[in-house]
């Protein structure tokens, strides 16, 4: 059952802590996303990466950090640089060709609570 | 850096009326994709344009690429209650296979 898998689905923080966020495909996509989305808001680009071992910051990168160790899995960790994390965060993985156009698939989502 | 920006950010309908909501990007672009994000969900893929004028339609949704490849439109027809959710476009910009950049959404209501 191929897909894109992100974990867990609700997530609490206490002010000062770090946390990570899973994110797993296993559609042999090379470039994955991490999208902040707040309420009534748009998709807001965190990190990406377009092969194994390399990521760019996206508009709002501060605060957050991630990792491309395997194709499969993009994790991204909310440190407590960032003042105000509470948000749904979204992954989302891609393949990339310069002939095809190709869609974005999109976990099902980590909502993060911080209290 | 490319930009895409989409109108209106919110629209209110009575279920039956029809809704259209814009996408603008500064660059031309290559492709643009549409998405539908039911309230509590995700992002799912509806469709993507890539002909200059192109024009294409689900249904009672209709998907219109712009002459110059810079502007697209969603317009759903007689809406429905199952039609609630926030529609993103997503645009790629020519030249570059590699960024896909999100319009901020409309987030559609209708009412019954």
């Amino acid at each position: 059952d191929g897909g894109i898998t992100q974990s867990p689905k609700y997530l609490f923080r206490k002010e000062g802590q770090n946390v990570t966020l899973s994110c797993e495909q296993n559609l042999n996509h090379d470039a994955m996303y991490w999208y902040r989305q707040d309420p009534g808001q748009g998709l807001r680009l965190i990190y990406y990466s377009q092969i194994v071992n390399d990521f760019q910051k996206g508009d709002i990168a501060e605060g957050y950090s991630v990792s491309r160790e395997k194709k499969e899995s993009f994790p991204l960790t909310v440190t407590s640089a960032q003042k105000n994390p509470t948000a749904f965060y979204l992954c989302a993985s891609r393949s990339i060709s310069e002939r095809v156009n190709t869609e974005a698939f999109f976990g099902q989502g980590t909502r993060l609570t911080v209290v | 850096g490319q930009q895409v920006m989409q109108i209106p950010q919110y629209q209110h309908v009575q279920e039956g009326e029809d809704f259209t909501t814009y996408c603008n990007s500064s660059t031309t672009l290559s492709n643009i994709q549409w998405y539908k994000q039911r309230p509590g969900g995700h992002p799912v893929f509806l469709i993507q344009l890539v002909k200059s004028g192109e024009v294409k339609k689900q249904k009672r949704l209709t998907f219109q690429f712009g002459e110059a490849k810079k502007n697209s439109s969603l317009h759903i027809t007689a809406t429905q209650t199952t039609d609630v959710g926030t529609y993103f476009c997503a645009g790629r910009s020519s030249g570059s296979a590699r960024q896909l950049t999100f319009g901020s959404g409309t987030q559609l209501t209708v009412l019954p």
